[in-house]
């Protein structure tokens, strides 16, 4: 199985703060991955796909980067609403199970 | 607009079986796969395994080899997952998730609490 680590774990900021994550594969994934948000009860929402993609409707101040085994998720500047747990998922083709990163919790300082 | 629209929540006894379901609509449900992914309380997410109706095909993670049925209903456009022998650490909220690219999850039921409790 492909493992996935994150981090940090949990992060405080400030509104209007730059926030970076970090998602880690244990191989090397291309740009097979993606970024979820999710929001205490309710399911995960995609936000980023093929690593720098974009999701339709998603706002501009998401982006990710990153190909192989390193990729980083920015939020380019904190608004109230992105209090939330933040989760990269890898899908390298034919390479099951799919697996998600532990994720990464962000609330306001 | 795309919905799915899971069952409710379940208590179970330890030991016994659990059957969720998912009806998708608003799209062709043929030319998708769906997953279910779990979560357990507090903790991560956690794919179980899919199912690509016009293929019939299924994909289960290992972890759940043996214990999970995937199936799918097209004259309803609804899957299942039924899994079995089940125990405390089954305890979770179960998702159903389509995916309009392979490992691409664009769409998620609202989530299904299964509880496992003598």
């Amino acid at each position: 199985d492909i493992q996935m680590t994150q981090s940090p774990s949990s992060l405080s900021a400030s509104i209007g703060d730059r926030v970076t994550i970090t998602c880690q594969a244990s191989q090397d994934i291309s740009n097979f991955l993606n970024w979820y948000q999710q929001k205490p009860g309710k399911p995960p929402k995609l936000l980023i796909y093929d690593a720098s993609t974009l999701e339709t409707g998603v706002p501009s101040r998401f982006s990710g980067s990153g190909s192989g085994t390193d990729f980083t998720f920015t939020i380019s500047s904190l608004q109230p609403e992105d209090i939330a747990t933040y989760y990269c998922q890898q899908y390298q083709y034919n390479n099951l199970p799919l697996t998600f990163g532990p994720g990464t919790k962000v609330d306001v300082k | 607009q795309v919905h799915l629209v899971q069952s409710g929540p379940e208590v179970k006894k330890p030991g016994s079986s659990v059957k969720v379901s998912c009806r998708a609509s608003g799209d062709t449900f043929n030319g998708y796969s769906f997953s279910w992914v779990r979560q357990v309380p507090g903790q991560g997410l956690e794919w179980m395994g899919r199912i690509t109706p016009i293929f019939r095909k299924v994909d289960n993670a290992q972890k759940f080899q043996g214990r999970v049925t995937i199936t799918a209903d097209k004259s309803t456009s609804t899957v299942y997952m039924e899994l079995n022998s089940l125990r405390s650490e089954d305890t979770a909220v179960y998702y159903c998730a389509r995916s309009r690219a392979p490992g691409l999850f664009d769409y998620w039921g609202q989530g299904t609490l299964v509880i496992v409790s003598s």
